[in-house]
């Protein structure tokens, strides 16, 4: 079966920093593409970031380049979002996807 | 960026009627090379993640029940459900994975009457 499961959600402060991870399971992680994307509370979603299965090529939103990097590590089976700066307006669920397949997100608080 | 637009936002439907929503983007998602439409269909239950439904405007993800019908082509598509049913209560998103940023729509809620 495959299993996205994602951790390090939490309460932060304007400006601080946080990183994501997703451990993937039941499928070869090192093949696919990896994505996260967020939703905002009782708000739609919205894709912040792509890696290739090699790392080779990385993508991101505008609203989260500069602050955001996505990375993986293949012998882990694990993707990674660091996320510095955050602003209130990063509050979200925070899902990884391999473009099927979704975890059940991490939950991002930012707030003072 | 490509905008996704989708129609209506909510709409509520009785038990075993069919039911069509709409999604438009703001450009072709038809790849010339391979004939292909970078569009997506995602079910959102209520606190629960997006579940994939239909890929590639018209493919049905495996396990998905054939009531869910993708259709279209370009930039106008269509989901629609032949019969919906009480468990089918959920926000739909269409998404374009045809370049990034990838981009979704808003959604559309089906509520059941």
């Amino acid at each position: 079966e495959v299993q996205l499961v994602e951790s390090g959600g939490g309460l932060v402060k304007p400006g601080s920093s946080l990183k994501l991870s997703c451990v993937a399971s039941g499928f070869t992680f090192s093949s696919y593409g990896m994505h996260w994307i967020r939703q905002a509370p009782k708000k739609g979603l919205e894709w912040i970031a792509l890696i290739y299965y090699d790392s080779s090529n990385k993508y991101y939103a505008d609203s989260v380049k500069g602050r955001f990097t996505i990375s993986r590590d293949n012998s882990k089976n694990t993707l990674y979002l660091e996320m510095n700066s955050l602003r209130s307006e990063d509050t979200a669920m925070y899902y990884c996807a391999n473009g099927v397949t979704w975890g059940q997100g991490t939950l991002v608080t930012v707030s003072s | 960026d490509i905008v996704m637009t989708q129609t209506p936002s909510s709409q509520a439907v009785s038990a075993g009627e069919k039911v069509t929503m709409s999604c438009k983007s703001s450009q072709s998602l038809l790849y010339s090379e391979n004939k292909k439409n970078y569009l997506a269909w995602y079910q959102q239950k209520p606190g629960q993640s997006p579940k994939l439904l239909i890929s590639w405007a018209s493919t049905r993800e495996s396990g998905v029940p054939d009531r869910f019908i993708g259709s279209g082509s370009g930039t106008d598509f269509t989901l629609t459900i032949s019969s919906v049913q009480a468990e089918d209560l959920a926000v739909y998103y269409c998404e374009q994975y045809y370049d990034t940023p990838l981009t979704f729509g808003s959604g559309t809620k089906l509520e059941i009457k």
